[in-house]
């Protein structure tokens, strides 16, 4: 299995400013995945982000809001831009760590509170 | 595309007593099939996966689950609930024909919060 560690594990930002959220993984792994989890509701996948590629955003998702960066195979961050109280979730990294079993492990979360 | 349902969004049980805790899933193809945990304020734990063989899988805990592919349901179940197993718990649900490319995502079902009383 993968140890998965996220920064900062909560924050809590003022309207308009962005805050980036960093994932590191004790492993190289080639799919690491963005999710937001908001109060009381199920897990959304923000985008896929591969080493040396940019992320593919899902629907509703856009770079120019939620940019993500993926410098190597064991490291990604994810921004979130120009915050607003709507944008408060948690927001969780995850990576694949094998490919033939479609397991996915999950870092603690980055608890997100905007006023 | 592929969905997960879970019908219920909390699950109340005694002590002692077995739990079930049901998931359903639509897949255009054969589908890879999870469930995990969430304690309070902590990121999501695996507990246990269907890939193919056994319907009947075993995974962390004591949970296990059993995969009905007929009924579309892989619910989750353990004979005997402890207090310590009050948590909210996700099924999960991957297309294995789309495991590679674009189309691999996991999709969650909408969680279900299980209370376990003494």
């Amino acid at each position: 299995s993968a140890v998965i560690s996220q920064k900062p594990s909560r924050d809590i930002c003022q309207r308009g400013t962005s805050l980036t959220i960093q994932c590191q993984v004790d492993s190289q792994v080639t799919m690491m995945f963005w999710y937001r989890q908001q109060p009381g509701q199920s897990l959304t996948l923000i985008a896929t982000a591969n080493q040396g590629s940019e992320a593919t955003y899902e629907s509703g998702f856009v770079i120019d809001k939620f940019p993500i960066s993926r410098p190597n195979l064991t490291f990604s961050t994810l921004t979130v831009s120009n915050l607003s109280p709507e944008d408060s979730s948690i927001y969780l990294c995850s990576v694949e760590w094998s490919a033939n079993t479609g397991e996915l492990f999950f870092g603690e979360g980055s608890r997100l509170t905007v006023l | 595309a592929q969905s997960v349902a879970q019908p219920e969004d909390q699950v109340n049980v005694a002590e002692g007593n077995p739990l079930t805790v049901k998931c359903t899933y639509s897949v255009s193809g054969n589908p890879y099939l999870f469930w995990y945990v969430q304690y309070p304020n902590r990121g999501l734990q695996f507990l246990l996966k269907y890939i193919t063989g056994d319907n009947l899988v075993k995974g962390s805990y004591g949970f296990e689950a059993e995969f009905n592919k007929s009924q579309t349901s892989f619910h989750l179940k353990k004979p005997s609930a402890l207090v310590s197993d009050s948590a909210l718990y996700f099924c999960a649900v991957r297309d294995m024909m789309r495991l590679t490319g674009g189309g691999n995502k996991l999709t969650f079902g909408t969680g279900t919060q299980l209370k376990v009383e003494l």
